[in-house]
């Protein structure tokens, strides 16, 4: 089981610049979240989505966008990108939308914006 | 909303140290609580869990216990090792369905040999 799979790893952009980050899990979870780990600030919640085609916005939604066509997918977008962006994000899925399910984590990609 | 909030950081021990990490929640009802454990240039890890009050999560050596009088739910180890040497991070998942989990900021722990 590949469980929560993140590409890529590591990447730069400039300023300006528009890109994906892709997350995929194998797990038939229901519920996938994106969040950005940000030094002293912990996990802040970016957008979730409860099921394919639906979306809604966390804590910290501005310059990202998501879609979930499938189950499997959970791809988030950087439309412009700004210094501001710098973080680790990880995708997170969970089996349903139940309390007493905890989250699987991906390894998370370390995005640096110059 | 639901918050958690953990002790300040970092922590730093000898090994086989007794290891305690407090987490307190702010919820309206009745929330899961979960310990998360990161390491080095890792994603997190489900380390324990708890549901209900009065519960005891354990494993790897690790117990937390879910106490509703107090709303605690304090992560402890009888004896750390250089390996458990991580960022922990304390989480609550609320009552209502498709509830989100909300983290404390993460204490960093090192384990000196």
């Amino acid at each position: 089981n590949a469980g929560v799979t993140q590409t890529p790893k590591f990447q730069v952009l400039k300023t300006g610049q528009s890109m994906t980050l892709q997350c995929a899990q194998d797990m038939n979870h229901e519920y996938m979240s994106w969040y950005r780990q940000d030094p002293g600030m912990g996990l802040r919640l970016i957008h979730y989505s409860v099921g394919a085609g639906i979306t809604d916005q966390g804590e910290v939604p501005n310059g990202y966008n998501v879609s979930r066509s499938t189950t499997e997918d959970f791809p988030l977008r950087l439309l412009s990108a700004a210094p501001s962006q710098t973080s680790v994000y990880f995708c997170a899925s969970s089996k349903t939308l139940a309390r007493n399910y905890g989250y699987t984590f991906g390894s998370g990609t370390r995005l640096t914006v110059v | 909303g639901n918050s958690v909030t953990q002790m300040e950081g970092p922590v730093t021990l000898s090994e086989e140290a007794f290891l305690t990490i407090n987490c307190t929640y702010t919820a309206t009802g009745y929330p899961s609580l979960f310990w998360y454990v990161q390491y080095p240039g890792e994603g997190l890890q489900l380390l324990l869990k708890a549901t209900k009050a009065d519960d005891k999560g354990s494993n790897k050596g690790f117990e937390a216990t879910y106490r509703k009088e107090t709303t605690s739910f304090h992560l402890e180890k009888g004896s750390v090792q250089v390996s458990d040497s991580a960022v922990y991070f304390c989480a609550s998942r609320g009552e209502t369905s498709g509830s989100r989990l909300t983290f404390g900021e993460g204490t960093q722990l090192t384990v000196n040999p």
